[in-house]
């Protein structure tokens, strides 16, 4: 299967600063790019879905002035945490799909704790 | 009402047994299933998916579709220790294009040797 990197693996952060999470895809053009969040013993959830060139799109309930979206090359997507919160303490993950009906393929996940 | 329902488990099954997980999805529009694995602290890992009815066997793994009764489970012979793991149980969303998935609260497996 295809690649996707998520960088940096993990990451601790002080209350009040922002964290860039990084998404490429190593092997292949990703036209559409997910983030997702998994709360400890919780399941996936889908906080954006951002499609190069274009506005993310939210899912209800995810602030999108809290978690900036860029997804301006087919092979690289950030998400900013912006004024991190104990509370946004997460497991952060993407996916990547390089188009219609297509398989979208994991990245590695990174780990948020902000202290 | 939930769209992907799974038991959390843990289920706990002996090694070289077979473990048997479930999953029941609420949309008779879904057409196609997936089967995750996720190990602690580690991405999802796409073990199979399945979008006609009956069974499809990969190695060790079969996955079952029952589009009638609305429940697709997975099957995992001859169960190793390294299987122990959560397993995802996630459907595709509607909007056409989209690959983002609706995933179940999954189910821990415990594999004992």
């Amino acid at each position: 299967g295809a690649v996707v990197s998520q960088h940096p693996s993990w990451v601790i952060c002080k209350s009040g600063t922002s964290v860039k999470i990084e998404c490429r895809s190593l092997d292949f053009q990703a036209t559409t790019m997910f983030w997702y969040r998994q709360f400890p013993k919780q399941s996936l959830m889908l906080m954006a879905t951002s499609n190069e060139g274009s506005k993310a799109t939210y899912e209800q309930g995810v602030e999108k002035d809290k978690f900036l979206i860029n997804h301006a090359s087919l092979t690289l997507s950030t998400l900013t945490v912006t004024s991190a919160h104990p509370e946004d303490s997460s497991f952060y993950i993407c996916s990547a799909a390089s188009g219609v009906g297509t398989e979208a393929f994991f990245g590695q996940g990174t780990r948020l704790t902000v202290v | 009402q939930k769209e992907v329902e799974q038991n959390s488990g843990p289920l706990s099954v002996p090694e070289g047994a077979i473990a048997s997980l479930n999953c029941t999805y609420s949309d008779r529009g879904s057409q196609s299933f997936f089967w995750y694995r996720q190990y602690s602290g580690k991405s999802p890992e796409l073990i199979m998916f399945i979008y006609s009815n009956g069974d499809k066997e990969d190695g060790r793994f079969t996955a079952q579709l029952n589009k009638a009764s609305q429940y697709v489970s997975l099957l995992i012979r001859d169960s190793q220790p390294s299987d122990s793991a959560t397993y995802l149980c996630a459907v595709p969303e509607k909007v056409t294009g989209r690959r983002a998935l609706t995933f179940g609260s999954g189910t821990r497996l415990q594999v004992q040797p």
